[in-house]
């Protein structure tokens, strides 16, 4: 099983920061088989980008995905006030999904 | 759209099964490049992934190894659901259960697998 690795914890940033969010794998990952997903308290999770790189449906810009290997990045290039969230990362492997154990984006 | 909705009950004894529904609209549960996954959440696990059926020409079904033994997950053409059965649970089988959708996407040659769709989620508690 491939083990994601996410860091910092926590992130406090204030509105109009960039945020850099880490997710560090075990071991090599497909990148058209990663992907990050943002959840808000009391809701499901949310794609936000699939295959490293590639913004899902209707997300906006100011969020972009990189990475390949075991490290990948997601940055959130102006921070608006919706976007205080938990970020996951995932990825699919060995016939199975696994998932980073998230970051916390919080107004500083 | 492709919507998916959660059923079933959110208080289960211990030993005893665990039953969720989840109703597809927006797309055929026997559409052969989408897999049917079930995932929990909880914060000592945080977020688990249980398994998936999917149609590739015939019904297959994925588990988690750690669950393999204890977890059942299988379509309802009729109904376009699927439901997933867990036995002898335990308090710790207490979370968040989620059904989502993953999908086979080819771009531009390269193939991508991604979980894009989920259900909203069914707090199912395991307690005498």
């Amino acid at each position: 099983e491939i083990v994601l690795t996410q860091s910092p914890g926590t992130l406090s940033l204030s509105p109009g920061e960039r945020a850099t969010l880490s997710c560090r794998a075990s071991q090599s990952v497909t990148s058209q088989f990663f992907a990050w997903h943002q959840q808000k308290p009391g809701q499901a999770p949310r794609l936000l980008i699939y295959g490293a790189s590639k913004r899902a449906t209707g997300v906006p810009d100011r969020f972009s995905g990189s990475g390949s290997g075991t490290d990948f990045t997601l940055t959130i290039s102006r921070l608006e006030p919706e976007d205080y969230a938990v970020y996951y990362c995932q990825q699919y492997g060995h016939s199975l999904w696994t998932f980073g154990q998230g970051t916390r984006v919080e107004i500083k | 759209q492709v919507q998916l909705h959660q059923s079933g009950p959110r208080l289960v004894k211990p030993s005893q099964t665990l039953s969720l529904a989840c109703a597809v609209s927006g797309d055929d549960i026997s559409n052969d490049v989408v897999a049917w996954n079930w995932i929990r959440q909880s914060p000592s696990r945080g977020l688990e992934w249980l398994g998936r059926t999917y149609y590739r020409s015939r019904w297959d079904s994925d588990y988690l190894p750690s669950v393999k033994g204890r977890i059942t997950i299988s379509p309802d053409t009729s109904k376009n659901q699927f439901s997933l059965q867990l036995n002898s649970v335990t308090p710790e089988d207490t979370a968040v259960y989620y059904c989502a959708r993953a999908m086979n996407k080819k771009v531009q040659g390269q193939f991508y697998y991604y979980i894009d769709v989920w259900g909203n989620g069914t707090t199912v508690t395991v307690s005498s």
